[in-house]
């Protein structure tokens, strides 16, 4: 089952920043927070992961809060493209599988 | 790196018929997994290998299904006696060392009529 909590839709305006959150509250110690987005009829695509500090790369940042229970994800400056459904998720190691386990998402409507 | 490859891209079928999917990791990936995904919902894990390892399988992965990575590379998802309730896209990933991001294909989109 998803341990993450995501709003199912947002919209934001082109060349804005999106900001996506995502409640996490029974994250444990060693689980990190990945985030990835769908664009329809296309898999999956990771854009970022981290277990406690911030993280920034050419896609988006990743800001975790100190107690780990929450994270949001930055797209500095949406644009159309950007229009997707974006997983966040806490990875599972248990076993050695570290499968994703994927909730419903956020669809991330960009607009003109 | 030409990223993970599916065949095919679409496959119809009448409900009964088996079916087989390919996945083509990228070249040296020890990791696969395969998800199944229906409209409206987030991919669902079915199963995954290490190497030519089946080391996880779901609970959703019914007797009909069948995963295998016979040299620890390509790997097959066969249905047998296919049902109209497997139609989804069924994705592919592989990833190589703990906590590296998994890397998904573009899917096979099945449709049992």
């Amino acid at each position: 089952d998803a341990k993450t909590t995501q709003p199912p839709s947002m919209d934001c305006a082109e060349g804005r920043a999106a900001n996506l959150p995502c409640n996490h509250s029974t994250i444990s110690g060693n689980e990190y927070v990945y985030w990835y987005r769908q664009i329809h009829s296309q898999g999956p695509q990771y854009i970022i992961h981290g277990l406690k500090n911030n993280e920034t790369n050419e896609m988006a940042s990743l800001i975790i809060t100190e107690d780990r229970k929450s994270s949001t994800l930055i797209l500095p400056h949406a644009t159309l493209r950007d229009t997707a459904v974006y997983y966040c998720i806490v990875r599972v190691f248990s076993g050695n599988t570290g499968k994703l386990i994927f909730g419903q998402g956020t669809t991330l409507q960009v607009k003109p | 790196d030409t990223g993970v490859s599916q065949n095919p891209r679409h496959k119809i079928t009448k409900r009964g018929q088996n079916v087989t999917f390919r996945c083509d990791p990228i070249s040296e990936h020890n990791r696969l997994y395969w998800y199944r995904q229906t409209l409206g919902q987030g991919p669902e894990f079915l199963t995954y290998f290490q190497n030519e390892a089946q080391l996880e399988k779901s609970r959703l992965l019914s007797d009909r299904f069948s995963a295998e990575r016979p040299k620890g590379s390509f790997s097959t998802l066969e249905i047998q006696r296919t049902e109209q309730g497997d139609s989804a896209m069924y994705l592919c990933a592989s990833g190589t060392e703990y906590n590296s991001p998994l890397h998904f294909g573009n899917g096979t989109r099945l449709t049992v009529t």
